[in-house]
């Protein structure tokens, strides 16, 4: 079955410009996160969804980062009047519900890079 | 966050068997313990959990300690599409249901 699809695969953009990266869950899988890798490091948390609501935003550096997931599906990670320090790895990854045992499916990401 | 601390990174040789130890000494009661593992220019995949007892998988085994303050995975034959960046995550319901990822185990396997 399909997986978890991220779009777009690369982004480049400039200091100060608006973008969206989307996440298309596998089918069915209620809880959504998202993560930011940087060079050299591992994943890090930036939000979670159950259902439509965020159930979790601590992990969002600041108030120009904001998602959606308007229809308990797909998601959408906003970045407003992007910096360069936001270049990275974006990855979404999925999961039946949110409970601790649960595997999460993560996508390829979107790699961002703000020149 | 109960957090993990594993080595930077590891060599093994092909079809050899691989140990990879991650300390979890925070760790609670309700945690899980998660690997999952990072290939090149790839989001990372789920390899095997547990929470007390030992866990074997198609891909791995996972042994846990009996004070749950450590555990080791363990793959039986190194190959090398077993190279990539191994991670420790203890999943707590407490704190949102994050992960927290670490810098992982960078596993070299040598044919």
């Amino acid at each position: 079955g399909a997986g978890v699809s991220q779009t777009p695969s690369n982004k480049v953009t400039e200091k100060g410009k608006y973008v969206e990266l989307r996440c298309d869950p596998i089918s069915g899988h209620t809880a959504l996160y998202w993560y930011r890798q940087s060079l050299g490091q591992g994943p890090e948390f930036l939000i979670y969804f159950q259902g439509t609501g965020a159930a979790d935003d601590s992990g969002l550096p600041n108030d120009r980062f904001f998602a959606v997931r308007p229809e308990g599906s797909v998601s959408t990670l906003k970045i407003q009047r992007t910096e360069r320090g936001d270049s990275a790895v974006y990855l979404c990854a999925s999961s039946p519900s949110e409970l601790p045992y649960n595997e999460q499916f993560f996508g390829p990401g979107t790699r961002l890079t703000v020149l | 966050d109960a957090k993990t601390t594993q080595p930077n990174s590891m060599e093994s040789n092909e079809e050899e068997p691989v140990h990879l130890p991650c300390n979890h000494s925070t760790i609670s009661g309700t945690d899980y313990i998660h690997w999952y593992r990072q290939l090149p220019s790839q989001g990372p995949e789920y390899v095997i959990h547990g929470l007390t007892s030992n866990v074997n998988n198609r891909m791995a085994s996972l042994a846990i300690a009996e004070d749950r303050k450590s555990s080791t995975l363990i793959l039986h034959r190194a190959t090398l599409r077993d190279a990539a960046v191994y991670y420790c995550i203890l999943r707590d319901t407490n704190t949102g249901n994050q992960f927290y990822f670490g810098t992982g185990t960078s596993l070299t396997v040598i044919p």
